[in-house]
């Protein structure tokens, strides 16, 4: 079955202990991202990968690191996670060229920072 | 001024109506457009891509003004299932921009 992986669902961590929250897709998509999704805001990105080694910003990235090691995984890492980085999170993935097929998105997880 | 505007509503609508939501995009650039549902606080699940010419999926009706940077969804004989968020996503290059979302309740 195709799909992005993403774990932990939940998580509650305390202010400045890192964290690493994983992302894994099999359906061999060149493009990955990371979303934050806080209610009025809608999904804001974090940062995106168009290819193994290859990231970049997106709106939101302060706070946040990404790598992009192998195709399949795109890890967020939260290195001293803060009370405003509590939301949900999803990550996503798609095929090039302008994403015909849209994009297919983890079941999402949900953070807490106290 | 929000590079991607939709009117968060909630729209109440009775089974069978017809409901209409529009986007405006901001990036006379902007290269893919699609509609997103979300159910709450679960991950989003494409729709349906917008082209230019128009598309229709069922009840489901999706059309691109460039010209004027909008895209509007048409949903026909509403179900008591469409109840969701609709959401409205445009592309430029690699950055993805989302909307806010529409929120649609459909009672009996």
């Amino acid at each position: 079955e195709a799909q992005v992986t993403q774990n932990p669902r939940y998580l509650i961590t305390v202010t400045g202990k890192k964290l690493t929250v994983t992302c894994s897709q099999n359906m061999n998509h060149e493009y990955m991202s990371w979303y934050r999704q806080d209610p009025g805001l809608g999904l804001r990105q974090i940062y995106y990968s168009m290819n193994v080694e290859v990231t970049d910003k997106g709106d939101v990235p302060e706070g946040y690191k990404v790598s992009r090691k192998e195709k399949r995984n795109f890890p967020l890492i939260l290195e001293s996670p803060s009370p405003n980085q509590t939301s949900l999170y999803f990550c996503a993935s798609g095929a090039g060229g302008g994403f015909p097929g849209g994009y297919t998105f983890g079941s999402g997880t949900r953070l807490t920072v106290v | 001024r929000k590079e991607v505007e939709q009117d968060p509503g909630p729209f109440n609508v009775p089974e069978g109506a017809t409901v209409a939501f529009n986007c405006t995009y901001s990036n006379s650039a902007s290269q893919s457009f699609f509609w997103y549902r979300q159910d709450c606080r679960k991950e989003p699940k494409l729709l349906m891509s917008v082209y230019s010419s128009g598309n229709e999926d069922g009840r489901f009706t999706a059309q691109l003004n460039r010209a004027s940077q909008y895209i509007s969804l048409l949903i026909r004989d509403s179900k008591l299932s469409d109840s969701a968020t609709y959401l409205c996503v445009v592309t430029g290059g690699f950055k993805t921009i989302f909307g806010a979302g529409t929120r649609l309740f459909v009672k009996a």
